[in-house]
């Protein structure tokens, strides 16, 4: 099956500095990668995601690329905010399953 | 606005009790899901549905068991609950994952 690594467990930056988060998946047969940020105590929210047909997409201050070839997939954040902290989970999808990363706690420091 | 729904926030049961976590949705989507979240471990898939009455094993289904009547309603069946079955559970529903507020079960 699937295998979904995610980078890093945690990540401190500081206001206005940019964040990355960064996933690796196994199986070439998964073609939609979701972002997910889960804040404290909150649900999953589905903030960006990917289709295998496309290699970047930005949405503001959100982006995320993906490497069909090396089978991997990242998040960035720009200008980062306080209320930008939270869990965020990669997942990678074939349609039917998803496989999720174990989540990288990202702090925003004021 | 698509609303997940999930019967309990929070739930404290006994070793050997069995356990019903009911999910519902109302965008009329097919496919349905429950996960475990545990620290360390992000979201496991115990098991999910892509049709009424259609079910199928997801990565740790040992324990549980589901059942999907209606379309809208997801039920996780815990057969007989066990302390290592202290979890998070969220249910989602839909091709991209609504997720439901979770249900804290704590398994004495």
């Amino acid at each position: 099956g699937e295998n979904v690594e995610q980078h890093p467990s945690t990540l401190s930056v500081q206001e206005g500095d940019s964040a990355v988060i960064k996933c690796t998946y196994s199986d070439s047969a998964s073609n939609y990668f979701p972002w997910y940020k889960q804040e404290l105590g909150k649900r999953p929210q589905l903030i960006i995601d990917i289709r295998s047909n496309v290699g970047e997409k930005k949405d503001q201050r959100i982006a995320v690329t993906l490497n069909k070839t090396a089978k991997h997939f990242s998040l960035h954040i720009t200008e980062t905010q306080p209320e930008d902290s939270a869990v965020y989970f990669c997942a990678a999808s074939n349609g039917n399953q998803f496989y999720f990363g174990t989540g990288t706690s990202l702090t925003v420091i004021p | 606005d698509v609303k997940v729904t999930q019967s309990s926030r929070y739930l404290v049961k006994r070793t050997g009790e069995k356990v019903f976590l009911e999910c519902v949705q109302d965008m009329d989507h097919e496919n349905m899901f429950w996960y475990r979240q545990d620290p360390g471990l992000g979201l496991r898939l115990i098991y999910f549905s892509y049709d009424v009455k259609m079910k199928e094993k997801g990565d740790i289904p040992e324990g549980y068991s589901v059942s999907r009547e209606k379309k809208e309603r997801f039920s996780l069946i815990l057969e007989s609950a066990s302390t290592n079955q202290t979890s998070m559970y969220l249910c989602a529903s839909g091709r991209t994952q609504y997720f439901g507020p979770g249900t804290r079960l704590l398994v004495l």
